[in-house]
């Protein structure tokens, strides 16, 4: 079945650090990938997306490039803020067999210390 | 911008109780799901309901689960008696479903609703 994996929290970093969170998948076919945050208090919200190997999705300063070849959707942004603590989840989502479930990974808590 | 709305932010029940969850899925949404997280885990897939039916649903939603539309609106989540493995946060989404393959593959999230079992 389908499965995600992600670099296990929580993560401190100082402000201005660079972050990376490493998320790998287990899926045939050709699964869409996702990064979800989540924010104290707060839903799950959609911060970047790639639907096919090699399609880097970016947004708010993060990016996450697809590698069919290592099955890896790792999270990058290049200097965190402390408004970026918050649990970032790696998820993918099996569309080519029309199924719509989303599958998670545990979670990573973020800590941007000032 | 819309959003999906959950009610209540926390409901805590007694073990055996029937609970029903509340969502308010984004108005021109076509497609609802179901999701829970206990606390220091995944989480994980219960339903998606499409058209007044169950689309699809995961091991974990049995008998004790129901979904249901009742109006325009609402979306529910019923447990029939609620056990203490049942606490947990449950999260409701929703999806356009219509349009190309990225409209159909973001699901929008609710801030959850956390259930609490005694």
């Amino acid at each position: 079945g389908n499965s995600v994996t992600q670099m296990e929290g929580p993560v401190t970093l100082s402000e201005e650090a660079f972050l990376t969170i490493n998320c790998t998948y287990t899926a045939t076919g050709y699964p869409s990938l996702f990064w979800y945050v989540q924010y104290p208090g707060e839903g799950l919200q959609l911060l970047l997306k790639a639907t096919k190997a090699d399609d880097k999705g970016s947004n708010k300063g993060f990016e996450a490039t697809y590698r069919k070849e290592t099955t890896s959707f790792h999270l990058e942004k290049g200097s965190v803020q402390v408004s970026d603590s918050a649990v970032y989840f790696c998820a993918l989502i099996r569309m080519d067999t029309g199924r719509r479930a989303l599958t998670f990974g545990s979670g990573t808590r973020l800590q941007v210390q000032p | 911008e819309p959003e999906v709305t959950q009610t209540p932010s926390h409901q805590v029940t007694q073990m055996g109780q029937e609970v029903i969850l509340r969502c308010v899925p984004i108005s021109n949404h076509l497609y609802f799901y179901w999701y829970r997280q206990i606390l220091g885990q995944k989480v994980e897939f219960l339903v998606s309901f499409y058209n007044n039916e169950i689309s699809e649903k995961s091991e974990i939603f049995d008998d004790q689960f129901s979904v249901e539309r009742p109006d325009g609106s609402n979306f529910t989540l019923k447990i029939r008696s609620t056990k203490l493995e049942d606490s947990a946060m449950y999260f409701c989404a929703s999806t356009q479903g219509r349009g190309g393959r990225e409209a159909k593959n973001i699901q929008y999230f609710g801030a959850g609703t956390r259930l609490s079992v005694l």
